[in-house]
Order: C-alpha cells, then structure tokens, then sequence
C-alpha cells in the first residue's frame, strides 16, 4: 500500500507562531486529507486535497500530486489549534485511508 | 457533510465483557469503515462494513473478536467481544460516497477502557 509519513513529529508553538507541517506519500494519489484530532478524540475534516491549494481561515493545504508531499499551513496559532493533525491517503484500491502517525501540535499561551 | 451519530461516546468494561458501538448516519452512503485507534497511536482500520453481507476485515483483525453488523445504509455496529486491557483504545466509524469525491466523514469516537 501506499506509505504515509508525517513531519515533524511533535511541534511546540507560541501562539501567534506560524508552522508548516508536512505529508510525503509514496505513490499517486487521488484522495488526500487532512485531519485535526482535538483533545477529545473528535477528528475533524480539514482539508480534501489530492491536488493544488485550499484555503479556510487561518489554515491552508497546498498538494503537489507530481511530488508526493502535501503540506499545511497554520498562520497566527491559538491554544485550541492543539492536538494532532493526521494526514490520510487511500489505503490499497479501495475507499478506506490509510493514515500517517500525525504531528503532535501545542500551542502555550 | 453526513452527520455521523456514534454511541456510546466513552465506556469502562470489565475484561472478558463485550461491548456494541453503535453508528448512525443521518444519510444514506455507500461506505461505512470502523477504525482503531489504540493509545497514543495513529488509526487503523480494522474493517469494512458491507450492507447485507459480511464484513471484510483487515489482516490481524478477525470475525469472532471484531463481529460487525451493517443492516442497512445508514446503521453498522462494531462488538468488542471477551475485551482485555489491550483492546483500550478509541474506536471511530468513518463513512465515505464511492465517486469522484471520496471524502471520508467521522464519527465521534467511542473512548473504551478496559479494566
């Protein structure tokens, strides 16, 4: 299947820091995601992006499906931006994801 | 975006007890998965749930552990069966529309304790 890895693992920001984090996938893709997982297990939808750029509020997602990477941009950070962001790709030929091992974002106030 | 209704959001099991996770969706779709994600973790999935036939169930997860329910397009359950501390873990029901746009929706996880 297609391997995910995530980088950096764990990430301390003060808030109002700015970050970039980043999802290298071995093969082509034609579904990617993001995910944001709060401190309450809830995972939320970030980003669907198997290519090109998206934007929402303080967070963009920028793919580049020739190269394999994905990466998400987190401007002017706030405390609730803790948790961890997992990135997703297609998990064989199937629907399901398979899932990268996350980044581990805190923000200290 | 389905709005996915998962019960129940936390449990404390004894070991050796089985516990139903339930997953509602306000729409009819396609695909319905269950992940696991085990303390500290990334997820993992443990299975597809098909409407009206059995289950199909990643390597190193079986039938008789992980038995799986999907009547219909909007309801699957996932049992715990004989549960041991190891099985701890968040479980999520995830669901998808087979098409060009595959994006995939989550409930809100079932936290299990085991003790």
């Amino acid at each position: 299947g297609i391997q995910v890895e995530q980088s950096p693992p764990d990430l301390i920001l003060q808030e109002g820091a700015n970050s970039t984090l980043r999802c290298n996938f071995s093969d082509s893709v034609n579904n990617l995601q993001w995910f944001h997982q709060n401190p309450w297990g809830q995972l939320i939808n970030l980003f669907y992006i198997p290519s090109g750029t998206k934007q929402n509020g303080r967070l963009s997602a920028t793919t580049v499906a020739t190269e394999r990477y994905s990466l998400l941009y987190i401007s002017s950070s706030q405390t609730t931006d803790s948790g961890v962001y997992f990135c997703a790709v297609p998990l064989g030929s199937g629907y399901a994801l398979n899932f990268g091992k996350g980044t581990s974002l805190l923000v200290t106030p | 975006s389905a709005v996915i209704s998962q019960k129940p959001s936390r449990d404390i099991c004894q070991r050796g007890t089985s516990l139903t996770i339930q997953c509602q969706v306000d729409s009819q779709v396609t695909m319905m998965f269950w992940y696991r994600q085990q303390p500290g973790q990334s997820l993992t999935l443990i299975a597809t749930a098909n409407q009206g036939s059995e289950a199909t169930y990643e390597s190193g997860f079986v039938i008789d552990k992980f038995p799986i329910s999907r009547p219909n397009l909007t309801f699957s359950t996932l049992t715990v069966s004989n549960m041991s501390p190891e099985d701890s873990s968040i479980y999520l029901c995830s669901v998808e529309e087979a098409g060009m746009n595959t994006e995939a929706f989550f409930g809100q996880g079932t936290r299990l304790t085991v003790v």
